[in-house]
């Protein structure tokens, strides 16, 4: 069946360096790709997608592009900032009935 | 435009009782969808409704049931609580033409006891 593996958590920046988290799939046929974000105590937000491979979602100065060869949707921030500090999740999307298979999820702290 | 609203936002049952959720769509989204988030760990689906029917069912055993109502509202019902239970649950609404983007509300904490 589908799956998404995020890489081991969790992971501590200071302000404004770079960030990459990694997610690698699983999937029969061409999934859609996502990020979500969840603050502290709330649910989930729908940060970006690409529906296609060699697409690239973006939002918010995060980027993720859908590789198909290798199965990855990388998330990538080139300067994060201490509110950025989150639980991220890479999930896909895919069958009939659209549902959403997630990854564990990985924390983000950022420090000033 | 108002976004996904579930109720209660916190809730506390004994094993063996059973529990009503409750969410509201966002307005324009037919499809509703349920994912249950245990502490530490990524959302697993639970179902899925599309105009008042059951569109899909994840692993999860016949103890959890729902509904979708003519407003696109829905409830979760889980019945014959167990400990395992205790996990936030969270409601997530797509419109039609685009089901597979879906927009997830605050959810609903449940502890069962």
């Amino acid at each position: 069946g589908d799956s998404v593996t995020q890489m081991e958590g969790p992971v501590t920046l200071s302000e404004e360096a770079f960030l990459t988290i990694n997610c690698t799939y699983t999937a029969t046929g061409y999934p859609s790709l996502f990020w979500y974000v969840q603050y502290p105590g709330e649910g989930l937000q729908l940060l970006l997608k690409a529906t296609k491979a060699d697409d690239k979602g973006s939002n918010k100065g995060f980027e993720a592009t859908y590789r198909k060869e290798t199965t990855s949707f990388h998330l990538e921030k080139g300067s994060v900032q201490v509110s950025d500090s989150a639980v991220y999740f890479c999930a896909l999307s895919g069958g009939a009935n659209s549902k959403l298979t997630f990854g564990k999820g990985i924390t983000l702290s950022v420090r000033p | 435009e108002t976004g996904v609203t579930q109720s209660p936002t916190h809730l506390i049952k004994t094993r063996g009782q059973q529990v009503t959720l409750r969410c509201s769509s966002q307005s324009g989204h037919n499809t509703v969808s349920w994912y249950q988030q245990a502490l530490g760990q990524g959302p697993q689906f639970i179902f899925q409704y599309y105009r008042e029917e059951e569109n899909g069912r994840g692993n999860f055993p016949p103890r959890f049931s729902g509904l979708q109502f003519p407003n696109y509202s829905s409830e979760l019902n889980v019945n014959a609580l167990e400990l395992d239970d205790s996990a936030l649950y969270l409601c997530a609404s797509s419109p039609a033409v685009e089901q597979e983007t879906q927009y997830f509300g605050p959810g609903t904490r449940l502890l069962v006891l």
